[in-house]
């Protein structure tokens, strides 16, 4: 019920497209769903969050899109650029009353070619 | 920076050796985490602080690990007798723990991690 599957495992695009990322999750108590971007070596970066009372949260150039009866999630890049080459994480957290730490899904690795 | 740092950045030790690693949090967040990241994988929760509390630990905390967060301030991870699975990379978090300025829920921001590597 922890677990958080994200697909795809990894993904290709040109300059300007838009890649897509999804995940699923089952525990119906999590509440907070973040995308973290991270690049070798480094640590996670937040990059957007969602709660799942908002069907669409966009900021700049990043769209998390969210189906609560279906218990998915996605993150849209649009206008994709060679600099957003990076992994990227969904997560999810447990809310008030569940565990505090984040459950992580097991990252697509983005290449966006020049 | 007023980020999260952790120290060192690279530790290598031999299989057996104990090895601390520190984090430093932003400095109003009352809460700390824990992670580890394998090569491929998405971070996994090892323990969780609020102020200098350790309110939980996951399974994957084996007794070979203890973490301490003294005064609610920096903390740090122990691992002793190192097995070459420890190698990974841990990564310290923290988030603030009331709900404002701006921030919702359980935001948690990231250090740059200390990757282990156990001969």
């Amino acid at each position: 019920q922890q677990q958080v599957k994200q697909s795809p495992q990894s993904l290709i695009v040109q300059k300007g497209g838009i890649p897509i990322i999804n995940c699923a999750y089952e525990n119906t108590a999590f509440d907070y769903f973040p995308w973290y971007q991270q690049f070798p070596g480094k640590g996670p970066a937040l990059l957007i969050a969602i709660r799942p009372d908002v069907s669409e949260k966009k900021e700049g150039r990043f769209t998390i899109s969210f189906n609560k009866s279906a218990k998915q999630f996605s993150l849209h890049i649009m206008d994709s650029q060679p600099g957003d080459s990076a992994t990227y994480f969904c997560a999810a957290d447990g809310g008030d009353t569940g565990r505090r730490a984040l459950t992580f899904g097991s990252g697509t690795r983005l290449q966006v070619q020049p | 920076d007023t980020g999260v740092s952790q120290d060192p950045r690279h530790k290598i030790t031999k299989r057996g050796q104990n090895v601390t690693f520190r984090c430093d949090p932003i400095s109003e967040h009352n809460r700390l985490y824990w992670y580890r990241q394998t090569l491929g994988q998405g971070p996994e929760f090892l323990t969780y602080f609020q102020n200098e509390a350790q309110l939980e630990k996951s399974r994957l905390l084996s007794d070979r690990f203890s973490a301490e967060r003294p005064k609610g301030s920096f903390s740090t991870l122990e691992i002793q007798r190192t097995e070459q699975g420890d190698s990974a990379m841990y990564l310290c978090a923290s988030s603030p723990k009331t709900r404002g300025r701006g921030l919702t829920y359980n935001e948690q921001f990231f250090g740059p991690g200390t990757r282990l590597t156990v001969l």
